[in-house]
């Protein structure tokens, strides 16, 4: 079965600071992963997915992620916070040639100072 | 833009009544998903479904049943309502493949008295 491990469920940086929020999984082979953002009162929004084409995944709103499989990990960046990206943010993996849901993490609320 | 809507974004029920949460889609998406969201253990899956009248148990699915007599339409059914699933739902939707993007609804949050 796999999993997946979001270290910290609050993490605070100022405006304009880097954002970094990690991400790592538990699967013998390497799964497709997806990180989501949840604004207040919304449902969750797709930020990027790893699917092997590329690593280094670009995503909407200034994020990326960098695939390590000798880390096992999928740590989710964005240069400078901005105060709009207040949210709560979710860590998912899927096991290649599963048929199921998807697997999330516990959550991450990103918290930005002025 | 893949629109997945949800019945209601408010519910409040009591103790043992039946609940109905509806879901639908816009974008003739196979899978559909039933999650359940609550502070500090993510969303967990409840109950999905890859075609019309298939249905598969998720990590969760006690207590609840589900429906998809259209390809549209999944719904998730609490037979008799508890406390313990007072909680926010959140449906979703996908074409068929792993590596596909799964599209949420804003969510029904529902409260059991």
């Amino acid at each position: 079965a796999q999993s997946v491990t979001q270290l910290g469920s609050h993490v605070s940086v100022s405006e304009g600071a880097l954002v970094l929020l990690r991400c790592n999984y538990s699967s013998s082979v390497p799964p497709y992963l997806f990180w989501y953002v949840q604004y207040p009162n919304q449902g969750l929004q797709l930020l990027l997915k790893y699917t092997s084409a590329a690593t280094l995944v670009k995503g909407i709103n200034g994020f990326e992620a960098e695939f390590k499989k000798s880390e096992t990990s999928f740590h989710l960046t964005k240069p400078s916070a901005h105060m709009s990206d207040a949210a709560e943010y979710f860590c998912a993996v899927r096991a290649r040639g599963g048929a199921d849901g998807l697997t999330f993490g516990k959550g991450t609320h990103l918290i930005i100072q002025p | 833009d893949v629109k997945v809507t949800q019945s209601s974004r408010y519910l409040v029920k009591r103790t043992g009544e039946k609940v109905f949460l509806e879901c639908v889609q816009d974008m003739d998406h196979e899978n559909m998903f039933w999650y359940r969201q609550d502070p500090g253990l993510g969303l967990r899956l409840i109950y999905f479904s890859y075609d019309v009248k298939m249905k598969e148990k998720g990590d969760i699915p006690e207590g609840y049943s589900v429906s998809r007599e259209k390809k549209e339409r999944f719904s998730l059914i609490l037979e008799s309502a508890s406390t313990n699933q007072t909680s926010m739902y959140l449906c979703a939707s996908s074409l068929v493949g792993p590596q596909e993007t799964q599209y949420f609804g804003p969510g029904t949050r529902l409260l059991v008295l």
